[in-house]
Order: C-alpha cells, then structure tokens, then sequence
C-alpha cells in the first residue's frame, strides 16, 4: 500500500542548510509535495514538484526527486528561527489523485 | 483562491457530550473536501473524505460521522465524545482533478475532558 516516511526531529543552527528528506512507496503520484505547519495552525503549501523533473528551486527552497530510488527532500538554505516548524512530504497517488498521503512530519528546531 | 474557514478554533467538551464541527469553503466549486485529525505531536490520520453532496468515505471505523449537506459546507459531529476524540481537526479542500492541490483550514482544536 501507499506509505511515506520521514525522519520525526531535525535541529540546525540558524544561518545553516536544513535537509529534510522523505521516502514514498506509490510510483504513480504525480505529484509531491512539502507542507508546513506551524504551532496551533493548518498546514501551509510550501511547494510541490512534478514527477518527472529532479530538482526545482524556489527562493531558499530546493527540492530534490530521486524518481527511482523514491526519494524527496527539502533544503532550506540559510536556516531562520522562523522556519521552525513541522514540515510534512505528502504524495497524491492514492485513489486516482482524489487523496493524499502524508508522512508523519519532520519537526525542525533552529538553535539561535 | 480558495479560503477554509472552520469553527470553533478551540473546543472544550465533557465525555459522552454531542460534537458538532463545521468546515466552509470559498472560491472554488465542486471540491473534493477532507477531515483529519492531528493527535498531540503525531502526523495526519484521514478521516473522512467527500467528492459531492452527500457522498462520504470513511477511512477508520471511529465515533465520528461526517456530512456534506451543500457543496461547500463539511461537517464532523459525534453523538457522544470520547478522551481519545481530542485532537487537533484540520479540514482541506482539493480540486477534483487529478493534479490539484490540497489545501488545509486553520484547524479545530477539540479537548475531551
């Protein structure tokens, strides 16, 4: 069945890279993505990248898809206490796209 | 866009109590809409999820129900709450194609006393 992973707990010093990283099991997502949930909050589309690309870069954002290895990850360039948060990878392969399936989050801490 | 509102943001309710949560969605029509819960530091649990009025899936057997009485209105209750009903309740909306994204309210946070 379908199945996402992440590791629970990531600590960095600000100014630092953060990498996050996931592994899904559905080869048929067409999509992944990465949410992020700040304390007492909905979660928040950070980004999303295409199954059939390997790398996408938004501002201190950079995804990374090992397509055969079905591997994501999130780095944060220039880590701020501001990013700390719970960041969810979540792929879109199960029910024809209708539901998602998320890891169990990543919760990033940024030492000052 | 679309905009998620639920309410109450904060609920406090005894054991056996009656639970009535309610999810409204803004700019887009026909979403597919989803209730989740969140346990205390723990990852997503998918409910319940809907494609129309009145059609619902459930993912878990629980003490929970949910209901779709307009196309944009999504609703959690109970008839009689459980301590392990507490939780944080994060409604979302996606469009019904297969690439949209899925999008997350602001969340109910429920405390079972």
């Amino acid at each position: 069945g379908e199945d996402v992973e992440q590791s629970l707990f990531l600590s960095v010093r600000e100014g630092d890279s953060s990498v996050i990283n996931c592994t899904y099991t559905d080869s048929s997502s067409t999509y992944l993505y990465w949410y992020k949930q700040e304390p007492g909050a909905g979660l928040q589309l950070l980004t999303y990248i295409f199954s059939n690309m390997d790398m996408k870069q938004d501002q201190r954002l950079t995804v990374l898809l090992n397509k055969k290895d079905k591997h994501l990850s999130l780095r944060i360039a220039d880590t701020q206490t501001g990013d700390s948060a719970i960041y969810f990878c979540a792929e879109s392969g199960k029910n024809n796209g209708q539901n998602f399936v998320f890891g169990p989050g990543t919760r990033l801490s940024v030492l000052p | 866009s679309q905009t998620i509102h639920q309410w109450p943001a904060t609920l406090v309710q005894p054991v056996g109590s009656p639970l009535s949560l309610e999810c409204t969605v803004e700019g887009t029509s026909n979403p597919n809409l989803y209730w989740y819960r969140q346990a205390a530091g723990r990852g997503l649990q998918l409910l319940f999820y809907s494609v129309g009025i009145g059609q619902i899936s459930s993912e878990v057997p629980q003490n929970l129900s949910a209901s779709r009485p307009q196309d944009r209105q999504f609703i959690l209750s109970s008839k009689k709450l459980l301590l392990s009903d507490s939780g944080f309740y994060l409604c979302a909306c996606k469009g019904q194609g297969k690439t949209d994204t899925q999008y997350f309210g602001p969340g109910t946070r429920l405390t079972v006393l």
